[in-house]
């Protein structure tokens, strides 16, 4: 089936700096969506993308729609501490037919 | 404004028991999914269901059962409880209108199976 890849795994980056992630995929999709999760709890959508090129930001966080259609990227901005957690990707090629999450980068923000 | 909620949200059995995780959504979305986690894997898609009555499986459906006979409710059996089942279950659901992973999951149920 298809699969998506994250990049990188996992993070430790200092209180302030930015962050940048990425999710790549050897298929077109048409949707990409972005989730955080934090410790203990379930994933909660942060972004979604609904046109390739598409720049779209939500407070510090902006995400894009890659102009192939086979990826996209996430950016934090001046990290805090509860930006700690594992984020996930998320791609749908036709709708509802085919959708799926990626490995997840977990970030870790240190004091 | 309860949302989507599962129950129990921490669950210990015995390998081949019969075990079966509720989920409850109050939006009447039209689809509905579940999730297992496990470390290094992601999420991953066990069965999801469009509507009352219609289910279809996903990547790992093997040695889970579903049902949905409301539209509200959808939950997942575990038929004879294996230790590869041992994991963290996440149930979604999505109104389907701007796409299906436009998704709200629950809290999660953490089951273990000894």
């Amino acid at each position: 089936g298809q699969q998506l890849n994250q990049s990188p795994q996992s993070m430790f980056i200092q209180e302030g700096e930015d962050v940048s992630m990425n999710c790549t995929s050897s298929s077109i999709f048409n949707t990409w969506l972005w989730y955080k999760q934090d410790p203990g709890e379930g994933p909660v959508l942060l972004i979604a993308l609904y046109k390739a090129g598409e720049l779209t930001s939500n407070g510090r966080l902006t995400a894009q729609f890659g102009i192939t259609r086979k990826d996209s990227f996430l950016n934090i901005s001046a990290s805090i501490p509860s930006d700690v957690g594992i984020y996930f990707c998320a791609g749908e090629d036709n709708y509802g037919q085919n959708f799926v999450f990626g490995p997840g980068t977990r970030l870790s923000v240190l004091p | 404004d309860a949302g989507i909620t599962q129950s129990p949200r921490y669950k210990i059995t015995e390998t081949g028991r019969q075990v079966t995780l509720m989920c409850h959504q109050t939006w009447s979305h039209s689809y509905m999914f579940w999730y297992r986690q496990d470390l290094g894997h992601g999420l991953r898609l066990i069965y999801y269901s469009a509507a009352a009555d219609i289910t279809d499986k996903g990547e790992v459906p093997d040695g889970y059962v579903v049902s949905r006979s409301k539209t509200e409710n959808f939950p997942l059996t575990l038929e004879s409880a294996t230790r590869s089942q041992t994991s963290v279950y996440f149930c979604a659901s999505s109104s389907g209108l701007a796409g299906v992973l436009e998704q709200y999951f629950g809290p999660g149920t953490r089951l273990t199976v000894t």
